[in-house]
């Protein structure tokens, strides 16, 4: 089945930009998504691209997609304390079928940013 | 934009009752919808998903007669914890899409405690 794995931790200080890194599994055509998780809330979607996209900005959000070694990175330029979140990648499959729309998610990669 | 929301944001049960969550699409029709659990500091466990008037597809290892899902309408799914035990206390969060969009959009979550 499909995996995805993400780095768990990462620190950064304000200002600066972060790169949050994800790795796929699934051969087949996917759509790709970037969520963010704050404390006992639901999930923010962020941004999502295909994987025959190289690159989506969206403002001070950029996301790469190395389709070679299925390779996904976030990078939040100007990283703000608002940042500090739980941010997910999750990968769903282009195909249709009754399960059209299930995502799988990697661990999820802890943000704190400090001042 | 698509607007999800889940209602009770918590809810305190004692062990052996039951409890039942609400998910709703307020602006768009919901035609899947999945119900994810959550650990602590861990990702997102898919639960099942639901199509509505189907019957819900159950993950492996996921009980359908303890967590009963119903989609009787294009706006609202609900997902009841039958005879809840300490075990069961979680945060459950669902998500919702229609037949025209790529991405599923999330409720707010809730945190159960059996006590």
């Amino acid at each position: 089945g499909e995996d995805v794995e993400q780095s768990l931790f990462l620190s950064v200080r304000e200002g600066d930009s972060s790169v949050i890194n994800c790795t796929y599994t699934d051969s087949s055509s996917t759509y790709l998504y970037w969520y963010k998780q704050e404390p006992g809330a639901g999930l923010q979607l962020l941004t999502y691209i295909f994987s025959n996209m190289d690159m989506k900005q969206d403002q001070r959000l950029t996301v790469l997609l190395n389709k070679k070694d299925k390779h996904l990175s976030l990078r939040i330029a100007d990283t703000q304390t608002g940042d500090s979140a739980i941010y997910f990648c999750a990968e769903r499959p282009y195909a249709g079928g009754t399960s059209y729309g299930k995502l799988t998610f990697g661990q999820g990669t802890i943000l704190t940013v400090h001042p | 934009g698509a607007v999800v929301s889940q209602h009770p944001s918590r809810v305190i049960c004692k062990s052996g009752t039951s409890v039942k969550i609400e998910c709703r699409s307020l602006d768009f029709q919901a035609t899947t919808m999945f119900w994810y659990r959550q650990f602590p500091k861990q990702s997102l466990m898919l639960m099942a998903t639901s199509n509505e008037g189907s019957k819900a597809t159950y993950e492996q290892g996921v009980e359908k007669d303890k967590f009963l899902i119903n989609h009787a309408s294009l706006t609202l799914s609900t997902l009841t914890v039958t005879s809840a035990h300490p075990e069961d206390s979680s945060f459950y969060i669902c998500s919702a899409r229609d037949r025209f969009r790529t991405e599923a959009f999330f409720g707010q979550g809730t945190r159960l405690t059996v006590v």
